[in-house]
């Protein structure tokens, strides 16, 4: 079965600093896709990165990049120079075979000024 | 509509009443969800429609939820006889049927059971 686990409820930084947000996955399958989602206060969620299983690569996205280790089926998401307007619920999520996505609990980050 | 659009907003709804909530994906996305998220909390899964295949219901938590998704197109999550814990916000999502693309969320129907 799928499952993903974030294990960081909630994070708190000061702007401009480096935040990493940790997800674990489980999955069988060798084709697979990973994605951070950002769900702020006004609810609506928002792609932040999405890496790809068979690209040894880590995703970047200008501040946001990812530590993507297959191996240890880990997925962490670090944000460079924190802002004001990274405050928010992140999801990790994981999409594979027949396309279910499944996202874990959520890491709650405040980024104070 | 360029979004997908989830109606209504806002639901108040008297406990042991029927709801139904409606989602309009993005026109040619195959694949829809519906997640269910408590407050503060995590997108607990709820069901999968893609294309014509039978849809996943593995994430329906009773007999009282079921969802249709007609023409391909439009969903409509029903809630029977409401229960005080079924309040949450209520997620639809749309994504193209390939493997790596975005799914895109509408704003969500928050339904409280009074």
């Amino acid at each position: 079965a799928q499952t993903v686990t974030q294990s960081q409820p909630e994070m708190s930084v000061q702007e401009a600093e480096t935040v990493t947000l940790s997800c674990t996955y489980d999955t069988s399958e060798s084709n697979y896709y990973l994605f951070w989602y950002k769900q702020p206060p006004s609810r609506q969620m928002i792609l932040v990165i999405r890496q790809e299983a068979y690209k040894q690569q880590n995703a970047t996205e200008n501040r946001f990049s990812v530590n993507f280790q297959k191996a240890a089926k880990s997925f962490s998401l670090k944000i460079s120079d924190s802002q004001l307007g990274d405050t928010a619920m992140y999801f990790c999520a994981e999409s594979q075979g027949a396309q279910k996505l499944v996202f874990g609990q959520g890491t709650r980050l405040t980024i104070n000024p | 509509g360029a979004g997908v659009s989830q109606s209504p907003s806002n639901k108040v709804t008297e406990k042991g009443k029927d709801v139904e909530l409606r989602c309009d994906p993005i026109s040619g996305h195959t694949a829809l969800y519906w997640y269910r998220q408590s407050l503060g909390q995590g997108l607990e899964f709820l069901i999968y429609f893609q294309g014509n295949s039978a849809p996943d219901k593995s994430g329906l938590p009773s007999d009282r939820f079921s969802a249709e998704r007609t023409g391909g197109s439009v969903s409509t999550l029903t809630i029977q006889r409401t229960q005080q814990e079924d309040s949450a916000v209520y997620l639809c999502a749309s994504r193209l049927k390939t493997l790596n693309t975005e799914a895109f969320f509408g704003q969500g129907t928050r339904l409280t059971v009074v």
